[in-house]
């Protein structure tokens, strides 16, 4: 167990919804980062961010947005949903901002788009 | 775009085996390169971090080595058991993301 938690573990939903995809980071952690895994595809980097500010920012499309509350858990909210969007969705963490920080990875969320 | 290139894509061994991979990455603005072992069915866990050049980690008969100026870092199983068995990431920090490539998936046959 890393003691990152991303709730919920499945989501099915259809085309045109907004889904909200939730992380709390390890105790102590104050960066959070969000990965995206579609099939074929390695972990594709949406956006990072430390002690409440947006950090770093990917290829994450206009569609989804991000924040991280005072109680550094973080909200990762899906709009617009197209059937693409369908991946296993990483939430991790590290104590700080540094490059040389390892991260511990949640258990993912599976969402499917009909 | 950063890109982070793995090879091999996947690899099969017999126990006992001695494999390596490789991960390439961009040189320019890096910062940090991390290696990962993913098991089906669980998330990626964190096997090293290296920032130096030359630098050399070790964890059991698990072992990598980073050569920054050239943009490459090796990982190296020795005497490769079931267990190993997983994809294995490698991550570059440049600028101010953490790329991954996309894995070498490792089997190693009993």
């Amino acid at each position: 167990d890393s003691g990152v938690t991303q709730t919920p573990k499945h989501l099915i939903t259809a085309t045109g919804q907004r889904v909200t995809l939730r992380c709390s980071p390890r105790s102590g952690d104050l960066s959070v980062y969000w990965y995206q895994q579609s099939l074929d595809q390695g972990l594709q980097f949406l956006i990072q961010y430390y002690n409440g500010e947006e950090r770093a920012k990917g290829n994450i499309l206009e569609r989804f947005s991000a924040q991280q509350f005072p109680d550094l858990h973080s909200e990762l909210n899906l709009s617009s949903l197209e059937l693409g969007d369908s991946a296993l969705y990483f939430c991790a963490s590290s104590e700080g901002p540094a490059t040389n920080e390892k991260l511990f990875f949640g258990s993912g969320t599976q969402l499917s788009v009909l | 775009i950063l890109n982070v290139e793995q090879s091999p894509q996947s690899l099969h061994v017999q126990e006992g085996d001695s494999t390596n991979f490789t991960c390439s990455f961009p040189s320019s603005n890096f910062y940090a390169l991390h290696w990962y072992r993913w098991e089906t069915a669980k998330s990626p866990e964190a096997l090293f971090v290296m920032t130096l050049n030359g630098d050399e980690k070790k964890k059991g008969r698990i072992s990598a080595t980073l050569n920054t100026k050239e943009g490459y870092s090796y990982l190296y199983i020795k005497g490769s058991q079931p267990e190993d068995s997983a994809t294995y990431l490698c991550a570059s920090y440049n600028t101010d993301k953490l790329i991954f490539g996309t894995g070498t998936r490792l089997q190693v046959f009993p």
